[in-house]
């Protein structure tokens, strides 16, 4: 089926970087998901968007609502640690209400 | 809020046995509820949605037979592989939808190895 290109597939930084992914489609969406899935377990919603346009923080992350409904982002502010993990977009498109998953970015932080 | 539960959440099997997966809201009510299958580094695949009181739809190329899906009450959806074997070995994740947007919430997994 459909999916979402998020990008990029993965990430090596530093601790302490800051981090920026991305998710677009040709199609319009109404929602915009982010998700956390660390290794074994189910994905953890982080951030919903609703409206073209939103910029919603939560913690160390920020994500916005592009103003052409097509797409995304998701930063991720002085990574730690923690953040290792996959994070996945999602979106529920418009002419249909169906939701689509991006592929996922893996990231992973150097020691 | 927005708590799903799902079990079990490993379970080894022989070839040809029947599993059992559970997924349970537990404190909200889902009208809907979704299963995926996801193989190593691959992301989310849908397999099916089902919503209370009736038939799963299940996406092109997933096995209504070989999956079986109930989803008798607001706040539980099972999956049974039936008659499972070892190409069925994967991580089979759940979620519930609650909300006006029927945002989905995950549960935890089960990891099924099939021997």
């Amino acid at each position: 089926g459909q999916q979402l290109n998020q990008s990029p597939q993965s990430m090596f930084i530093q601790e302490g970087e800051d981090v920026s992914m991305n998710c677009t489609s040709s199609s319009i969406f109404n929602t915009w998901l982010w998700y956390k899935q660390d290794p074994g377990e189910g994905p953890v919603l982080l951030i919903a968007l609703y409206k073209a346009g939103e910029l919603t923080s939560n913690g160390r992350l920020t994500a916005q609502f592009g103003i052409t409904r097509k797409d995304s982002f998701l930063n991720i502010s002085a990574s730690i640690p923690s953040d290792v993990g996959i994070y996945f977009c999602a979106g529920r498109r418009s002419r249909d209400d169906k939701i689509i998953f991006g592929k996922g970015t893996r990231l992973h932080i150097l020691p | 809020g927005a708590v799903v539960s799902q079990h079990p959440s490993r379970v080894i099997c022989k070839s040809g046995t029947s599993v059992k997966i559970e997924c349970r809201s537990l404190d909200f009510q889902a009208t809907t509820m979704f299963w995926y299958r996801q193989f190593p580094k691959q992301s989310l695949m849908l397999m099916a949605t089902s919503n209370e009181g009736s038939k799963a739809t299940y996406e092109q190329g997933v096995e209504k037979d070989k999956f079986l899906i109930n989803h008798a009450s607001l706040t539980l959806s099972t999956l049974t592989v039936t008659s499972a074997h070892p190409e069925d070995s994967s991580f089979y994740i759940c979620s519930a939808g609650t909300g006006a947007k029927n945002i989905q919430y995950f549960g935890a997994g089960t990891r099924l190895s099939v021997l």
